[in-house]
């Protein structure tokens, strides 16, 4: 059973660098039929793909469009984890963050960090 | 404002059939399949159906979807207490490169 543990602050000054990062059990980040996706959830935006890192013979990252300047995703393969930067934040990029694994859907959610931007 | 359109509420009493709609376009709902997530309050979505139509292992076969054009259904038979939740409709959009998520259909049981 894949489990997903998400860590990182709460609190994020505005400009600065929101990090957060994915432990996974039960499964490979490096898994070729697995995706690794960062969403995020607002009561002002909903839910909002922000984007994934995956394995097929080499690494893949795919951002979408409205953070695409701002986001890194990556895998760390010897921790098993994947992480999320995002950079300059403003209180806009306040919401709960989640990890999730895509096998073409969303099928594993973690439990959500609540990321608050504030000085 | 959400890419896939969603009604904002729906209701129904308990042992009744109630649909959630999702409406999109070609980009999106009319080229990929869609997927419903249930989200109890407090809680991370949890996928109930993928692929248009087809549920996970452990969701009751109360629930069900299906897709015609650039329109989602979700379907829940039976109605019961513990189904109170927001319910969220999302697919893949070819234009944008990315997923795109409705804003969500909160279901009271009455």
């Amino acid at each position: 059973q894949v489990q997903l543990q998400q860590s990182g602050p709460g609190l994020v000054k505005p400009s600065q660098t929101l990090s957060l990062t994915c432990a996974i059990s039960g499964d490979s980040v490096s898994s070729k039929s697995a995706a690794w996706d960062w969403i995020r959830q607002s009561p002002s935006r909903g839910l909002e793909w922000l984007g994934r890192t995956y394995y097929r013979s080499k690494w893949y990252n795919e951002y979408a469009v409205s953070v695409k300047s701002r986001i890194t995703i990556n895998p760390d393969t010897s921790k098993n984890l994947f992480s999320l930067q995002l950079n300059s934040v403003t209180p806009e990029d306040a919401a709960v963050y989640y990890c999730v694994k895509s096998v073409g859907y969303f099928d594993v959610w973690g439990r959500g960090t609540l990321v608050t931007v504030s000085s | 404002q959400s890419v896939l359109t969603q009604p904002p509420s729906a209701s129904g009493t308990p042992g009744q059939r109630v649909t959630i709609s999702c409406s999109g376009s070609s980009s999106n709902i009319g080229r990929n399949t869609v997927d419903w997530h249930q989200q109890l309050p407090g809680t991370a979505p949890k996928l109930v159906i993928y692929s248009n139509s087809q549920r996970p292992s452990g969701v009751p076969d109360r629930f069900s979807g299906s897709k015609s054009g650039t329109s989602a259904s979700l379907a829940i038979s039976g109605l019961q207490s513990e189904d109170e939740a927001e319910y969220y409709c999302a697919a893949w959009d070819d234009s944008l490169k990315g997923w795109v998520f409705g804003g969500g259909t909160k279901l009271t049981v009455l």
